[in-house]
Parts: C-alpha cells; structure tokens; sequence
C-alpha cells in the first residue's frame, strides 16, 4: 500500500461542467502521475508532476490541466468535460528501488460525462 | 515511434503453466515492467526487469532480452485468482515515464 487515495470515486457530470479529481498522498513521494484508462488503449499517460509546481504533458494532455501546490496533493482538472473524456482515471507515485523506479497506482475514479 | 505489443488475451487451465509476452519498441530503455489488474480494480505491481535475464518471485518469473526487444512474464501452478489482465510497461527513458502496452486477460479456467 502506497497511501495513495483518490477523490471522487466516481463522477457523473454533464458535458461542459467543469471536474477537478484529487490524488492524494501520505508518503513524502516526489513523482506523481495522472493516466486514464479505456479499453483498446491500455493506461494512457494524461500529465505528470515531478516536484511541487513542477508539471509536464503526457501523450493525451489536451482539454486536461493539472496543479500541484503541495506535495501530498496532485489535481487533475477537466475544464470543459466532453463524452470523450469518460474513463477511469488513475493516479500514481513512483518511488526508487536500487536505482529503478516502479510505479503505484491509486484505487481510481470512474468518471462519466453525459 | 514507440511501440508495445502483447496479445489480447489468453486461456489457461488451473494448475498449469502459461506465458505472457510483450514485444517493445522504444526510443530508450530503463526497464520493463510488469503489473497485474483485476476487473475493476487498480493496477498493482509484480515485477521489473533492468538486465537481460530472468527473474523470479514465488510463482511468477518475469525474462527480458534488450537484445531482441522481448520479455516474458511466467505464471506458475495457476490459480483461478491469476484471472486478470497482465500489462506490460516500459521505461522510456529518465524521466520515469512509463508506456504501457494494451494488457493480455488471462482467463484461468477450472
């Protein structure tokens, strides 16, 4: 167990309503990750953080945005929810073991835009 | 371009032995790994592979060749528990970024 959780579990929203899903962690990690999951397409990389305000694009960032003010904190926003961006979202930390670093993931946020 | 490939999906008989495999095209290489997922839960952790070679933990052993862009993850005296959807990831490069494959649904079957 990571202490990673993610807030909410699950979403239903309307299209063009802005969401913001919550990661959160317990464990001082430096590396935070947001990724979305849909079938055919594997775990897909969205934005990833790798210190407080320090942020980059991962392979699908369009209509995403992320911030990270506090350690413990990684947020993902949706400013403008659109049906293509229903999914499940999973969040995740990496940390070190002999120089590699493995990746764990959150419980996940089911989220559905109508 | 960067490419990971492993087959969609996979039946195996309780007790028996079966073998996942996933082929990698990237531009770096700083590992592969391996996580299992149950139906709807997160993915978790199994194993990873730095150097060519096989590694072991319990049932599970997972191989890599950097040589031929290949690794095997080997499950052992199945259990109907081991139904699940094996996905295997690589380490492009150094900024601990993973690119995962589409994951291979092992159905274990009594």
């Amino acid at each position: 167990d990571a202490g990673i959780t993610q807030s909410p579990r699950h979403k239903v929203t309307e299209t063009g309503t802005p969401v913001t899903l919550r990661c959160h962690q317990t464990e001082n990690h430096r590396y935070m990750y947001w990724y979305r999951q849909d079938p055919g397409h594997g775990l897909r990389l969205i934005h990833y953080s790798y210190g407080v305000k320090d942020t980059d694009k991962g392979e699908v960032s369009d209509g995403y945005s992320v911030s990270r003010s506090k350690t413990e904190d990684f947020l993902l926003t949706l400013e403008s929810a659109t049906s293509s961006q229903t999914s499940v979202y999973f969040c995740a930390i990496s940390e070190s073991s002999r120089g590699v670093y493995e990746q764990y993931f959150g419980p996940g946020t089911r989220l559905t835009v109508t | 371009g960067q490419n990971i490939d492993q087959p969609t999906e996979m039946t195996a008989t309780e007790g028996a032995i079966v073998q996942i495999n996933c082929t990698y095209q990237t531009s770096g290489f700083n590992g592969l790994f391996w996580y299992q997922q149950h139906a709807g839960e997160a993915p978790t952790f199994l194993s990873y592979n730095v150097l060519d070679g096989l590694e072991e933990k319990g049932r599970f052993s997972s191989f890599l060749s950097r040589s031929k862009g290949y690794s095997y993850l080997l499950l052992k005296e199945l259990q109907m528990k081991d139904s699940a959807s094996y996905l295997c990831a690589v380490n492009g490069g150094a900024t601990n970024k993973l690119i995962f494959g589409t994951g291979t649904l092992l159905a274990v079957q009594p």
